[in-house]
């Protein structure tokens, strides 16, 4: 079990250009998570898969963001025309089972700048 | 929908002294808890949770936690602080959807310093 993983742990971009991010989360942890972290402020909810279902989309996550867990194995956060405001820290999770209170393991994040 | 808030968005302590971080949160059904630790360039890692049972829970590094359902409250407290505890830390609850899933509520923070 080596945790969730996150590539790449940077990336710098300008503005109006295409992101893309992958997570890949401890095995055979059916549930992952997306979350977003701006500075000052606690992760925020995107978006949740069960296995390769998306089950769950935040009102954060506009039309530009699409994810992906194909296989519901590893995960793909794609950011189109990306903007200023999108410069943030983004946060994969994952978990096992379907208990609420479940404990998420958090990757190490990818840092996003938008120049 | 939840929401948590962290009182104290920065606290100092001095090493050995009692640490003390406060949580609050909003919850139309009986809640799940935790607390979150982050150290600089990693990513989050769970201290403690709270699901059913005993009110008082503890967690890992000698930290504990207590729910008090009366004050809507789950508060981090550690004894005598050490050096190696300077860290973001993140109280968060759970909500869920039925059968499908839970998202978990994160408050905005408490960065700690220890002073030597």
């Amino acid at each position: 079990d080596t945790g969730v993983s996150q590539d790449p742990r940077h990336k710098i971009t300008k503005r109006g250009q295409n992101v893309t991010f992958r997570c890949d989360p401890i095995s055979e942890h059916n549930r992952l998570y997306w979350y977003r972290q701006t500075l000052g402020q606690g992760p925020e909810f995107l978006t949740y898969f069960q296995n390769e279902a998306q089950l769950e989309k935040s009102r954060l996550l506009s039309d530009r963001f699409s994810a992906e867990r194909p296989k519901g194995s590893f995960s793909t956060l794609e950011i189109q025309r990306t903007e200023q405001g999108d410069s943030a820290m983004y946060l994969c999770a994952s978990s096992l089972g379907l208990a609420q209170y479940n404990e998420q393991f958090f990757g190490p994040g990818t840092r996003l700048t938008v120049l | 929908a939840q929401s948590v808030t962290q009182l104290g968005s920065h606290v100092s302590v001095s090493e050995g002294a009692l640490v003390l971080l406060r949580c609050n949160y909003s919850s139309s059904v009986p809640p799940y808890l935790f607390w979150y630790v982050q150290y600089p360039n990693q990513g989050l890692q769970l201290l403690l949770k709270y699901t059913t049972g005993a009110t008082l829970v503890k967690g890992i590094n000698g930290f504990e936690a207590e729910f008090k359902k009366s004050e809507t409250s789950f508060h981090l407290t550690k004894p005598s602080a050490h050096m190696s505890d300077a860290a973001e830390y993140f109280c968060a609850v759970s909500d869920f959807w039925g059968d499908t899933g839970n998202q978990f509520y994160f408050g905005t923070g408490t960065s700690l310093t220890v002073i030597p």
